[in-house]
């Protein structure tokens, strides 16, 4: 079946520790993207990539590093410089021109 | 100033009635375009409807259309007949610049609760 993974589901962490959050995607799109959302809030973008080993900041870049080295791949760093990393991460895909299709996300917690 | 701005925090609307969720929007690029997404209480993000900043009539699809007002600014998106699966929350999203591949990120609003009541 075509879609978008990530996982896991729920991740929890020590503060202070980096952590990367997956996303996979076999829909063949272009182009990607990281979005956050807090309790009660809507999306806010992080990063996205419109093509292989490229990749653009979005609103709320900071603290968090991406890579995109496979189409079908564009993983998320949150890094100990995020100050408030706890929220619901989801990433999106879609081929360029068109909507994005959304995967299930991840819960960040971070202690 | 908020680009995408949703009035409505929550809503409560008896089965089989019309809904309609409210959006407006704030940009001076030319070529924009509108998107409604639904997010069922699992938190995934499910695309509803898409309007062009350029189309001359609303889009609709299936029991969703959108009331397009270009000179207000406004995207309101209408529930025809809602039914029990149609409670979740309702984001409003812009993306700018929609012409020249049209790649760009999505701006969001904050979203509409609706709770379809039996």
């Amino acid at each position: 079946d075509g879609g978008i993974t990530q996982s896991p589901k729920y991740l929890f962490r020590k503060e202070g520790q980096n952590v990367t959050l997956s996303c996979e995607q076999n829909l063949n799109h272009d182009a990607m993207y990281w979005y956050r959302q807090d309790p009660g809030q809507g999306l806010r973008l992080i990063y996205y990539s419109q093509i292989v080993n490229d990749f653009q900041k979005g609103d709320i870049a900071e603290g968090y590093s991406v890579s995109r080295e496979k189409k079908e791949s564009f993983p998320l760093t949150v890094t100990s410089a995020q100050k408030n990393p706890t929220a619901f991460y989801l990433c999106a895909s879609s081929p360029q021109g068109y909507e994005q299709y959304f995967g299930p996300g991840t819960r960040l917690t971070v202690t | 100033a908020q680009k995408i701005t949703q009035t409505q925090p929550g809503m409560f609307v008896q089965e089989k009635e019309a809904v309609t969720l409210d959006c407006t929007y704030d940009t001076s690029d030319p070529s924009y375009g509108l998107f409604w997404y639904k997010q069922p209480s699992s938190g995934e993000m499910i695309f509803l409807i898409y309007q062009g900043s350029y189309d001359q009539q609303n889009a609709t699809e299936g029991r969703y259309s959108l009331n397009f007002q270009k000179a207000r600014k406004s995207a309101n998106l209408v529930i025809s007949a809602s039914q029990l699966g149609d409670s979740a929350m309702y984001f409003c999203a812009m993306r700018e610049d929609d012409s020249g591949g049209g790649a760009d990120g999505l701006t969001f609003g904050k979203g509409t609760h609706l709770i379809i009541q039996p």
